[in-house]
């Protein structure tokens, strides 16, 4: 069983729509993380998540972002007004505490049309 | 400067011989090192962690040289399987426990028969 599921693995909308990004990590998983990858492009850090409040994020992750854990579970990304630049693959990542390395999901190919 | 700096490659290798190929990092104060395989379109995938003494896994072996802020992947004996790209992942600390995987675009490996 995968540590960290993702759903959807692909999610096509078009631009200036919101879209939310589901993560659902094993439960002993206390920090979580959103990573994006434009195609052809490495992996880069938008927000890292613990004790139910970002503790930090890129300057990727602007007003358009936000994260959230409602339910002890599930870990979304919500962006809520998709631009073309947007299009990438979204990974959700969970693991423990003092730089242990991280578990990722499948991901989610998120295009914008 | 780059925070995580890698060869691109592509690194051709016939089936069977050794490739070893070189990350540089910025951070001297970066703790924990990673590689991680990625291949097309799919989620990293933890290869192995660098112990400051090197680490052999199998076929991989994995070194760390501080004083000259590198790390280093060897691939002995290559398997057509081994086509991927590797990602090289440093630990960027903000506290004592907390941090962000920091990626390198990765070096792409193609092992031919």
């Amino acid at each position: 069983e995968p540590e960290v599921t993702q759903t959807p693995s692909h999610q096509v909308t078009q631009m200036g729509q919101e879209v939310i990004l589901r993560c659902v990590p094993i439960s002993n998983h206390l920090y979580f993380y959103w990573y994006r990858q434009i195609l052809g492009q490495k992996v880069e850090f938008l927000v890292s998540f613990y004790n139910n409040e970002i503790s930090e994020k890129s300057e990727i992750f602007d007003d358009q972002f936000s994260v959230e854990r409602p339910d002890g579970s599930n870990f979304t990304l919500k962006i809520r007004s998709t631009k073309l630049e947007d299009s990438a693959m979204y990974f959700c990542a969970a693991g423990g505490p003092h730089n242990s390395p991280l578990h990722f999901g499948n991901g989610t190919r998120l295009t914008v049309t | 400067r780059k925070e995580v700096e890698q060869d691109p490659g592509p690194f051709n290798v016939p089936e069977g011989a050794t490739v070893a190929f070189n990350c540089t990092y910025s951070n001297s104060a970066s703790q924990s090192f990673f590689w991680y395989r990625q291949d097309c379109r799919k989620e990293p995938k933890l290869l192995m962690s660098v112990y400051s003494s090197g680490n052999e896994d199998g076929r991989f072996t994995a070194q760390l040289n501080r004083a000259s802020q590198y790390i280093s992947l060897l691939i002995r004996d290559s398997k057509l399987s081994d086509s991927a790209t590797y990602l090289c992942v440093v630990w960027a600390a903000f506290t004592d426990s907390w941090g962000k995987l920091q990626f390198g675009a990765g070096t792409q490996v193609v092992v031919t028969p």
